[in-house]
């Protein structure tokens, strides 16, 4: 069995700083992993997704993330927040590459301070 | 990027009524799809996995009765809630995977159902 768990509900952070966003994970299998973000009234998009090639995954708007197997963790991170990046951010797991089935955590809201 | 829409983005009904949900895929054919549930503040729940031409395949705990999937085409997959009740209320949301097993999966923009 897979699950996610995120830290954070809500992580809110000024315009520039440091984005961090906690995910860990448990799998009995090798995981599969990805960050996806919703803006609102949009669908899910995928930042990135770590297929157990390099352990730091580059995404998209300058997110990245890090599988740390000896932490199960695989947290996103982004040097320097900007206003768009506010949203609703989902770390998942999947036993396959495809992502057949997703296992979702529960999300975390970031919101950015002016 | 590929699109997935989902209509309709919000529905109020009556107890009792049934509702259908399309999730279709805009710009490419998807031999699978998925289909979410959403409670407030909590992670989405896959419900099923819908095939194209064949039965949808349900998770545990959900009654396929209650919600019917249909996927007669590669680009569009329903969800109809039937005999609704207020329990039922929720964010349904879905998904399509564009070519076979290792495609890149797609959601819709989520639809949410409110049962008075």
């Amino acid at each position: 069995a897979q699950s996610v768990t995120q830290l954070g509900s809500h992580v809110s952070v000024s315009e520039g700083a440091l984005v961090l966003l906690r995910c860990n994970y448990s799998s009995s299998v090798p995981p599969y992993l990805f960050w996806y973000v919703q803006y609102p009234n949009q669908g899910l998009q995928l930042l990135l997704k770590y297929t157990s090639a390099a352990t730091l995954v580059k995404g998209i708007n300058g997110f990245e993330a890090e599988f740390k197997k000896s932490e199960t963790s695989f947290h996103l991170t982004k040097p320097s927040a900007h206003m768009s990046d506010a949203a609703e951010y989902f770390c998942a797991v999947s036993e396959d590459q495809g992502a057949q089935k997703l296992v979702f955590g529960q999300g975390t809201r970031l919101t950015i301070n002016p | 990027g590929a699109v997935v829409s989902q209509h309709p983005s919000r529905v109020i009904c009556k107890s009792g009524t049934s509702v259908k949900i399309e999730c279709r895929s805009l710009d490419f054919q998807a031999t699978t799809m998925f289909w979410y549930r959403q409670f407030p503040k909590q992670s989405l729940m896959l419900m099923a996995t819908s095939n194209e031409g064949s039965k949808a395949t349900y998770e545990q705990g959900v009654e396929k009765d209650k919600f019917l999937i249909n996927h007669a085409s590669l680009t569009l997959s329903t969800l109809t809630v039937t005999s609704a009740h207020p329990e039922d209320s929720s964010f349904y949301i879905c998904s399509a995977k564009e070519g076979g097993n290792t495609g890149e999966l797609f959601f819709g923009e989520g639809s949410r159902l409110t049962v008075l």
